[in-house]
């Protein structure tokens, strides 16, 4: 298995345009991850799916920052409008449902808001 | 809420010699799982070792391996025979049932030749 994919790995775009990062995950893990990583508050978790669904939310900073899954092995993180501090490394993992293996990572996307 | 504290933001450690990596986390959970995460600077999170709270057995992978104490919610990360390639992010991560993985703030590995 190729791991966990994510595109692109660096945006580069300008505050109020809208970006969209992207994920597949293992072909079997049926949970996936959306992260935002951070110096000043480290790694943050943004929103997780399981069997495509939703779980929790909670973390999206805004109502700017949306999900989805349409199907096991893909997913979509867009930030409409973006601001310049929604720079970040943003990454997506996926794990067996109970997480008790841990999650394997993507290699993360670098998004620059300027 | 449960929550992963390492105190150490930075460390440092000579080639081939050994170094400790302090975590603590709080929770009222009985069955749960740690683990240590490596991020080198490529920032690929790379899973280095896993403990199940319900072994009492520590985890050893190769020069990797971990102070697993449940009663004092302590599980640090040794490293032996430190190398260059040692140096990175190392995040400490705890889960319990359906709770997602929580990581603490990272410490920083520094490995001087």
């Amino acid at each position: 298995d190729a791991g966990v994919i994510q595109s692109p790995r660096h945006e580069v775009t300008e505050m109020g345009q809208e970006v969209t990062l992207r994920c597949k995950p293992i072909s079997g893990h049926n949970s996936l991850f959306w992260y935002r990583q951070t110096m000043m508050r480290g790694l943050e978790l943004l929103i997780y799916f399981n069997n495509n669904v939703p779980i929790d939310d909670s973390g999206m900073p805004e109502d700017r920052f949306s999900a989805k899954m349409p199907n096991a092995s893909f997913s979509t993180l867009k930030i409409q409008p973006s601001e310049p501090r929604d720079s970040a490394v943003y990454f997506c993992a996926s794990s067996l449902s109970w997480g008790g293996y841990g999650y394997t990572f993507g290699s993360g996307t670098r998004l620059t808001v300027v | 809420a449960q929550t992963v504290t390492q105190s150490q933001p930075e460390m440092s450690v000579q080639e081939a010699e050994t170094v400790t990596l302090s975590c603590t986390y709080d929770t009222s959970e009985s069955d749960y799982y740690l683990f240590w995460y490596k991020q080198p600077p490529s920032r690929q999170m790379i899973l280095v070792i896993r403990q199940e709270a319900y072994k009492q057995q520590n985890a050893t992978e190769n020069r990797f391996s971990v102070n697993f104490q449940k009663a004092a919610k302590s599980f640090s990360l040794k490293i032996s025979d430190s190398q260059l390639g040692d140096a990175a992010m190392y995040f400490c991560a705890y889960i319990s049932g359906n709770t997602p993985l929580v990581f603490g703030k990272g410490t920083r590995l520094s490995v001087i030749a």
